[in-house]
Order: structure tokens, then C-alpha cells, then sequence
């Protein structure tokens, strides 16, 4: 049974640009949850999805961050026009339910040149 | 809100010795669910153990066992018989158990080194 998978494993952004990082939860799993873990931080909640509804984006930034989870197809966080500041892990956990464990893919490295 | 803390950013122990990792957390929820993740190098996020608030027995899985004190709001991770593949970061995490309400609260992590 494969785990959470998440690519690419490294992105690099040129400031201005999108970015676009995938989750693919595991098997039997409609619950997903995305962090974001700045350098030398603990991962910091943004959205928690199930399929093709968003439950909780408190921890998303009010602009140019977006995220989906479509029926068909892995989950998607969205970064439109890019800054530096968004340099940082981001991170997939999935879960079968909303009080399951949490499991977690390896994570993207986001790099704003 | 609820808050995690986790008062070492870093700590240090001998090979086959034992150590403590530190984490004190703030909640008004009396149910709720508590975790220690290990992050090595490779950045995965690796589930250590896992605490029940309900549960008045600490958690243990094999050389790793917690030290839960739910009136002190402290949850602790002992290492025992340490081994250099133990060497990452450790993040010590919150989530409340009401449905719905289900993201992770994590602490800002333990640094732990691995003296062979």
C-alpha cells in the first residue's frame, strides 16, 4: 500500500512565477491536510480538504494561495505569483477520517529565486 | 487557540544512554489527542508515538515511551538505550478530538544529536 505521494520532491520558482504542488493520498483516504514548514519552524496548518470541498482554510493566506481536492486525481495547493517568502516545505498528510492518524508524504521544497 | 511548546531547541545524548524531550502544550479542550513526530534529515515526517488524552496510561512503543501529565499539560518523550539513528528533529504536536476540528498543532521541534 503506497504511501502519501508528493511531487515534485523539489520545485524552483522564479519570483512572479506559479507553483503548483501535487498530494496523492494514500489508498481509502478522502481526508487531506496541507502544512507549510518554514526554516528552522514546526509545520504550520493552511487547508484541510476532502474530496472536491475545502472544510477549513484558516491557516491559507487570504491572497494568491488556493488548494483542491477533485474527485478524480491527486490534491492540488496553488501558488500564484510567487515571493521569496514562500520559500518553505510544504507538506501532505492524509487520513481516512477526520479523527484518523494523520500520514505523511515526504514533502515539496518550494524555491523563490 | 491552542498552543504547543517545546522549551529545547536542542539537546544531546550519548549513544545506549537515555534522554527526556520537553513539551507543554495550552488547550481548554479536555479531549484531545497529543504526538511526538520525528523528522531526520531526509525531512519525512515520521509518527513517533501517539497519546490519548482520555487514557490515563502513558503510551509507549518500544524504546520511546511518553511522560503524560494532563493536569501540568505536559507530554514528554524518553528515549531509552539511544541509538545514532535517533539523531533528527522532533516535533512534539496537538489535535483536538471534536470532529471536524482536526489539524495538527505542532511545536517549533527538539534538535536531538546522537554522541557515538
Amino acid at each position: 500500500n503506497a504511501g502519501v505521494m508528493q511531487n515534485p520532491r523539489h520545485l524552483v520558482r522564479r519570483r512572479g512565477q506559479e507553483a503548483r504542488l501535487r498530494c496523492s493520498p494514500m489508498k481509502g483516504h478522502s481526508h487531506v491536510y496541507w502544512y507549510r514548514q518554514l526554516p528552522e519552524e514546526g509545520l504550520k496548518f493552511m487547508v484541510y480538504l476532502q474530496k472536491e470541498n475545502i472544510i477549513d482554510e484558516s491557516g491559507m493566506p487570504k491572497e494568491r494561495f488556493s488548494a483542491e481536492f477533485p474527485k478524480e486525481g491527486p490534491s492540488i495547493l496553488r501558488i500564484q505569483q510567487v515571493v521569496r517568502g514562500d520559500s518553505a516545505a510544504y507538506f501532505c498528510a492524509s487520513s481516512e477520517g477526520s479523527n484518523q492518524p494523520q500520514h505523511f508524504g515526504d514533502g515539496t521544497r518550494l524555491s523563490i529565486l | 487557540a491552542q498552543t504547543v511548546t517545546q522549551s529545547q531547541p536542542e539537546m544531546s545524548v550519548q549513544e545506549a544512554e537515555t534522554v527526556t524531550l520537553s513539551c507543554t502544550y495550552d488547550t481548554s479542550e479536555s479531549d484531545y489527542y497529543l504526538f511526538w513526530y520525528k523528522q531526520p534529515p531526509s525531512r519525512q515526517m515520521i509518527l513517533v508515538i501517539r497519546q490519548e488524552a482520555y487514557k490515563q496510561q502513558n503510551a509507549t512503543e518500544n524504546r520511546f515511551s511518553v511522560n503524560f501529565q494532563k493536569a501540568a499539560k505536559s507530554f514528554s518523550l524518553k528515549i531509552s538505550d539511544s541509538q545514532l539513528g535517533d539523531a533528527a528533529m522532533y516535533f512534539c504536536a496537538y489535535r483536538s478530538a471534536h470532529s471536524g476540528n482536526t489539524p495538527l498543532v505542532f511545536g517549533k521541534g527538539t534538535r536531538l544529536s546522537v554522541i557515538a
